[in-house]
């Protein structure tokens, strides 16, 4: 069945350092691929995502590319700030259109 | 901007209780789930609802478990006899169109803690 694996957890950076989050999937056919954050407090929102191979989703300074040949989809940030401090999830969507996800990683920025 | 809301936020319960966990989708979304993560573990799906009839369910969701949208607007996850392995976040999802076009959106969770 479907799967996504991520990194090891948790992750603590120093503001302005660049991150990158690890994720790797496995799949039949094509899924679309996504990143979801949970900020302290809240719900799951998504961050960015991507539907088919070679797309690129970015957002906030976020930017993962989908990999069709590495089966992956890693999450990169140039230049991590404070208020990045969250729960990372990599997800995926098969062709029954339900979300599977990777384990989260927790990531913490110090100022 | 629109938000799914759930709740309780936090309910602590005894071994072998029933449990309803209540979540208010999105109004005008069609698709409905319930996901939950155990403390430290992945998020899980457990039941997609959709056409007011379950669409899909894991191997988690047995008889135990079942869903309900009474009143058009309440989508709610009833846990009839709760066992201390069904302690974790139970997060409520919606969306409108289908997923690869439609984003999925999320409630910030429900808590449960079974004793």
């Amino acid at each position: 069945g479907d799967s996504v694996t991520q990194m090891e957890g948790p992750v603590t950076l120093s503001e302005e350092a660049f991150l990158t989050i690890n994720c790797t999937y496995t799949a039949t056919g094509y899924p679309s691929l996504f990143w979801y954050v949970q900020y302290p407090g809240e719900g799951l929102q998504l961050l960015l995502k991507a539907t088919k191979a070679d797309d690129k989703g970015s957002n906030k300074g976020f930017e993962a590319t989908y990999r069709k040949e590495t089966t992956s989809f890693h999450l990169e940030k140039g230049s991590v700030q404070v208020s990045d401090s969250a729960v990372y999830f990599c997800a995926l969507s098969g062709a029954n259109s339900k979300l599977t996800f990777g384990k989260g990683i927790t990531l913490s920025v110090r100022p | 901007e629109p938000e799914v809301t759930q709740t309780p936020s936090h309910q602590v319960t005894q071994m072998g209780q029933e449990v309803i966990l209540r979540c208010v989708p999105i109004s005008n979304h069609l698709y409905f789930y319930w996901y939950r993560q155990i403390l430290g573990q992945k998020v899980e799906f457990l039941v997609s609802f959709y056409n007011n009839e379950i669409s899909e369910k894991s191997e988690i969701f047995d008889d135990q478990f079942s869903v309900e949208r009474p009143d058009g607007s309440n989508f709610t996850l009833k846990i009839r006899s709760t066992k201390l392995e069904d302690s974790a976040m139970y997060f409520c999802a919606s969306r409108l169109a289908p997923l690869n076009t439609g984003e999925l959106f999320f409630g910030e969770g429900s808590r449960l803690t079974v004793l």
